[in-house]
């Protein structure tokens, strides 16, 4: 069974730049969630995706959007990144109806 | 406003001691609550919590919830130093399966 893998590892943009974030799910999931954890913090909650649709969306702006693939894979795409943005991003995959979600080792994005 | 709140917000204990990490939350809908274990990047699954007063226990790791009170605690005996870590706890909720993190609790474990 393959966890929850994502890429690249580390990322540096410079502010108002785009960036696209991948994640492909443990497999025998089919949801994957995504989260912003800035430096000492707790992971926030961006959104999830379920059958290629949001299903669920936290405090964050319409420049954070995503999408899910018929693999059950997905992409975090964050547009005009603004420098509050540099942060750890984690995306966790879970199997629809439970609440136990496993992480990937996240996505370190530096903006200048 | 939603919000997890876990205390202490760091630790530093030797090895061997036993540790009571806190985490309470003022939420609606609660459904369920989880605690990770976060060392360098990804966060590991411990447990996941649904009916108050049930211990949930993974060799020296343990977790109880109470619902009335709104809070749960996580207990590790015979602290390692492999133990050293953030400590995560989350509340899931019924509406919109919305997920929210306390900022954790910081252990540092003395040889």
């Amino acid at each position: 069974e393959t966890g929850v893998t994502q890429s690249p590892t580390h990322l540096i943009k410079t502010r108002g730049q785009q960036v696209t974030l991948r994640c492909s799910s443990q497999s025998g999931h089919n949801t994957v969630s995504w989260y912003q954890q800035a430096l000492g913090q707790g992971p926030q909650f961006i959104f999830q995706y379920y059958r290629e649709e949001e299903n669920g969306r936290g405090n964050f702006p319409p420049r954070f959007s995503g999408l899910q693939f018929p693999n059950y894979s997905s992409e975090l795409n964050v547009n005009a990144l603004e420098l509050d943005d540099s942060a750890l991003y984690l995306c966790a995959s879970s199997r629809q109806g439970t609440d136990t979600q496993y992480f990937g080792p996240g996505t370190r994005l530096t903006v200048l | 406003e939603d919000k997890v709140v876990q205390s202490p917000l760091s630790l530093v204990v030797h090895e061997g001691d036993t540790v009571t990490l806190n985490c309470s939350y003022e939420v609606t809908n609660f459904r369920s609550l989880l605690w990770y274990k976060q060392e360098k990047k990804a966060p590991t699954f411990l447990f996941m919590l649904t009916s108050s007063g049930i211990e949930k226990k993974s060799g020296r790791l343990s977790s109880i919830l109470d619902k009335k009170e709104l809070f749960s605690i996580l207990n590790i005996t015979a602290t390692q130093t492999g133990d050293s870590a953030i400590y995560l706890c989350a509340w899931v909720g019924n509406r919109d399966d919305k997920i929210i993190f306390g900022k954790g609790t910081r252990l540092h474990i003395l040889p």
